[in-house]
């Protein structure tokens, strides 16, 4: 079935550091995939998001692009800030199997000054 | 912005009690789901919701689970009898044609 597998963490960094965040996927059909971001004591917002092999998602300085040869959504951001501390999780939606989401486990950042 | 919100916040129950976690949708969104996320595991889907009945649910949305828009605008998920293995951030969301809105989840502690 469907899955996603995500980078363990926590990840901690210096301000103005490079983040990669590895995410991989299977899944049986054609999946749009996703980043969501939770800041403490909030829901899940919708970072970025991509529907189709190639694309690249990006918002607020990350991005991440739908490789479809390596199954893989890895999120990326040049320079983090103290305000990107936050979980992060990848998920994918197959549309054409119901609907639903399918994330990884999150992964925790933390920015210091 | 339209956002889903949930009430309570944060939810104690004894072991063995009745719990209903409320949600409520964007307005004009026609698919619900409920999602759970018990402490450091992942985000797994219970149940999806659409023209006021499931339209599909997990493996872990057994018999002492059930879902209900009692009004048209209240989404709720109702637990029957409590286990210790509840305890988790429950999720809502809605749905309109190109993604899911989440709402910020209700924590749900069963003693």
């Amino acid at each position: 079935g469907d899955s996603v597998t995500q980078m363990e963490g926590p990840v901690t960094l210096s301000e103005e550091a490079c983040l990669t965040i590895n995410c991989t996927y299977t899944a049986t059909g054609y999946p749009s995939l996703f980043w969501y971001v939770q800041y403490p004591g909030e829901g899940l917002q919708l970072l970025l998001k991509a529907t189709k092999a190639d694309d690249k998602g990006s918002n607020k300085g990350f991005e991440a692009t739908y490789r479809k040869e390596t199954t893989s959504f890895h999120l990326e951001k040049g320079s983090v800030q103290v305000s990107d501390s936050a979980v992060y999780f990848c998920a994918l939606s197959d549309f054409g199997a119901g609907n639903q989401f399918y994330f990884g486990t999150g992964t925790s950042l933390t920015v210091i000054p | 912005e339209p956002e889903v919100t949930q009430t309570p916040s944060h939810q104690v129950t004894q072991m063995g009690q009745e719990v209903i976690l409320r949600c409520v949708p964007i307005s004009n969104h026609l698919y619900f789901y409920w999602y759970r996320q018990i402490l450091g595991q992942k985000v797994e889907f219970l149940v999806s919701f659409y023209n006021n009945e499931i339209s599909e649910k997990s493996e872990i949305f057994d018999d002492q689970f059930s879902v209900e828009r009692p009004d048209g605008s209240n989404f709720t998920l109702k637990i029957r009898s409590t286990k210790l293995e509840d305890s988790a951030m429950y999720f809502c969301a809605s749905k309109d044609p190109y993604e899911q809105y989440f709402g910020p989840g209700t924590r749900l502690t069963v003693t």
